[in-house]
């Protein structure tokens, strides 16, 4: 079974330029999370998708957007780039076993950088 | 929003002892609760996770417990190995605010 694939796997990009990345899940997993992980910030939550919808936000500002295909694929979009949105950005795919135990696999990370 | 403290920063403890991470939460509206393991240049892996209705869990050396009164939980692993150095974060999902808070990580080192 493959993984959850991220790419690209680096970017770089100027101030004020806008990156898109994207994320295929683990082939029926439907729900896709993104993340940002810096030095200074740590982890921080992104959003959620499931079912092509957005069901949770984390505390990030509008620049920050995606969304999700069919497929369960997605994208996420940052516009208006600025110098500390340099960062790892990763995505996770992850269902809810039978059992009610919580699966969850991560991609290798987008990394990012802003100049 | 919901903020998590994590402690310490950096644990180190030679092979075969116990290592204890804790974590502490803000918000009583915080339900679920996983912690995640980072190894240097990888990825992180979810290890284990429990819910605000759950006391305890344990999968082989590795236990959560949560207090819900007082707001803290807690990474157990015992018998440390050579594959458990890696920077571990506790995490806690707020129901209200719908979104996950992460702790700053705790970088753990284990000596032989």
């Amino acid at each position: 079974k493959a993984g959850v694939t991220q790419t690209p796997r680096y970017l770089i990009k100027t101030r004020g330029q806008q990156v898109t990345l994207s994320c295929s899940p683990i082939s029926g997993h439907r729900s896709v999370s993104w993340y940002q992980q810096t030095p200074g910030q740590g982890l921080q939550f992104l959003f959620e998708y499931f079912s092509e919808t957005q069901r949770n936000k984390g505390n990030f500002p509008g620049r920050f957007s995606g969304r999700q295909f069919s497929n369960s694929r997605s994208e996420m979009n940052v516009s208006t780039l600025e110098l500390g949105d340099s960062a790892l950005y990763l995505c996770a795919s992850s269902y809810v076993r039978g059992d009610g135990k919580n699966i969850q696999y991560f991609g290798a990370g987008t990394r990012l950088s802003v100049l | 929003g919901e903020n998590v403290e994590q402690h310490p920063s950096t644990l180190s403890v030679q092979e075969g002892d116990s290592a204890v991470i804790k974590c502490t939460y803000s918000d009583s509206a915080s339900n679920y609760f996983p912690w995640y393991k980072q190894e240097l240049g990888k990825r992180p892996q979810l290890i284990i996770d429990i819910r605000s209705n759950v006391g305890e869990k344990k999968d082989q050396r590795i236990a959560v417990t949560l207090n819900k009164t007082a707001k803290h939980f807690s990474l157990h692993i015992t018998e440390t190995q050579p594959e458990d150095p890696a920077v571990y974060f506790c995490a806690a999902w707020n129901s209200g605010y719908s979104t996950l808070t992460f702790g700053k990580g705790t970088m753990l080192l284990v000596s032989p």
